[in-house]
């Protein structure tokens, strides 16, 4: 298996674009996280999924986030407007419920 | 909010040493893992104790997990520059699925 897959690896974009980030998880996990990293936060879960139904989405800062899994395959984390504040380094995870496997990040900056 | 503090923030040591990291938490916990994070990349998991367990090895790695003291420790024998990481102490607290980081340790190994 190939891992958790995310694209795009980096991103740069203006305050005020719409940011679509995007998770391929591994093959027959059923859970996915999104999670976003910085110097001053650290770690941070936004939102998870189990079977694909958002299960909690209480770390999500604000309404600009939305994150979406329409299928077992495929999950969006979508900023819009995005903000400076929102650079980071966003991952994504997924698991059979034990371990966690994480993708590479994207790193996002927001001038 | 952070779950676990891992102690200490930074440790440098040199190659053929030991590392010793610790990990406090607060709440009652279902298991406690601990991940390594190289330098831009995701997070791999090395190791997962149970909270019905007090010690686990996986090669040169061995956690001991006290939830009297609610405290875990990871000990890394005889280090090698390839350890260089940061090391995260990761809970899942009773009745939930997902994992709380600590802001974590880097371990810088010298040659």
């Amino acid at each position: 298996d190939a891992g958790v897959i995310q694209s795009p690896r980096h991103e740069v974009t203006e305050m005020g674009q719409e940011v679509t980030l995007r998770c391929k998880p591994i093959s027959g996990h059923d859970y996915l996280f999104w999670y976003r990293q910085t110097m001053m936060r650290g770690l941070e879960l936004l939102i998870y999924f189990n079977n694909n139904v958002p299960i909690d989405d209480s770390g999500m800062p604000e309404d600009r986030f939305s994150a979406k899994m329409p299928n077992a395959s495929f999950s969006t984390l979508k900023i819009q407007p995005s903000e400076p504040r929102d650079s980071a380094v966003y991952f994504c995870a997924s698991s059979l419920g034990g371990e966690q496997f994480f993708g590479p990040g994207t790193r996002l900056t927001v001038l | 909010s952070q779950q676990g503090e891992e102690d200490p923030q930074a440790l440098s040591i040199q190659e053929g040493e030991n590392a010793t990291m610790n990990c406090s938490y607060k709440t009652s916990i279902n298991n406690l893992q601990w991940y390594r994070q190289n330098s831009g990349r995701g997070l791999v998991h090395l190791i997962l104790i149970r909270s019905n367990e007090r010690e686990k090895h996986s090669g040169r790695l061995r956690v001991t997990l006290d939830t009297s003291k609610k405290s875990s420790s990871l000990l890394i024998t005889a280090s090698r520059a390839a350890d260089t990481a940061s090391y995260f102490c990761a809970t899942v607290s009773s009745g939930y699925s997902t994992l709380t980081f600590g802001k974590g340790t880097m371990l810088l190994v010298s040659p």
